[in-house]
């Protein structure tokens, strides 16, 4: 079965600095990645993802994600996150000829002011 | 436009209870999916329609979960009887097609005493 890992359960951070999620998963063939996002009080929202083509992809808020292959990751950054980067992140998985989204357990994001 | 729309928000019941959730969603997306979140972990999917057809409800508990997507718009999840573990977030989704992206809806927070 499909799995995602994301490394870090809670992340605490001051305003200004870098963020990096990191995400791998487990299928070796063709996958579309994603990252969701949920501010609290808020539903899951997409921030990007990746199908094909540039590795690297843009999203909204100014965040960012890699897919390197040959390590099966998606890790996504953000340069200098603000407070209302607070919220939670999960990384996500669809193998191509199975259509089924598989969530990482999500990393929860503090920003201090 | 309009969000995916669930009801209801809110719902504590008691073991052995049923409980049925509603699920509108976007105009013109083709597929559905329930998810299920237990707390500090990510959503997980029940089950996922196209149009009215069942996809995939490889992971949903048929002894006690059933879901129905009458005419392929809206949809409704049931739960009879209830368990304790059944404590979670009920998360619908839908979608333009099956690996396109899934925007969800707010949710509905089940709680089982």
């Amino acid at each position: 079965a499909q799995s995602v890992s994301q490394h870090n359960h809670h992340v605490i951070l001051s305003e200004a600095a870098s963020l990096e999620l990191g995400c791998n998963y487990s299928y070796g063939g063709t996958v579309n990645l994603f990252w969701y996002v949920q501010y609290p009080g808020q539903h899951l929202q997409l921030l990007l993802k990746y199908f094909s083509g540039d590795p690297l992809v843009k999203g909204i808020k100014g965040f960012e994600a890699e897919f390197i292959k040959s390590k099966f990751s998606f890790n996504l950054r953000k340069p200098s996150v603000q407070w209302s980067d607070t919220a939670e992140y999960f990384c996500a998985v669809i193998i191509s000829n199975d259509y089924k989204l598989s969530f990482g357990a999500g990393t929860t994001v503090t920003v201090r002011a | 436009e309009a969000g995916v729309a669930q009801s209801p928000r809110y719902k504590i019941i008691e073991k052995r209870q049923s409980v049925a959730f509603w699920c509108n969603p976007i105009s013109g997306h083709a597929t559905l999916y329930w998810y299920q979140q237990i707390l500090g972990q990510g959503p997980k999917l029940l089950i996922q329609f196209q149009n009215n057809g069942v996809v995939d409800d490889s992971q949903l508990p048929k002894d006690r979960f059933s879901a129905e997507r009458l005419k392929g718009v809206d949809s409704t999840l049931k739960i009879q009887p209830a368990k304790l573990e059944d404590s979670a977030v009920y998360l619908c989704a839908s979608s333009g097609g099956l690996l396109e992206t899934q925007y969800f809806g707010p949710g509905t927070r089940l709680l089982v005493l």
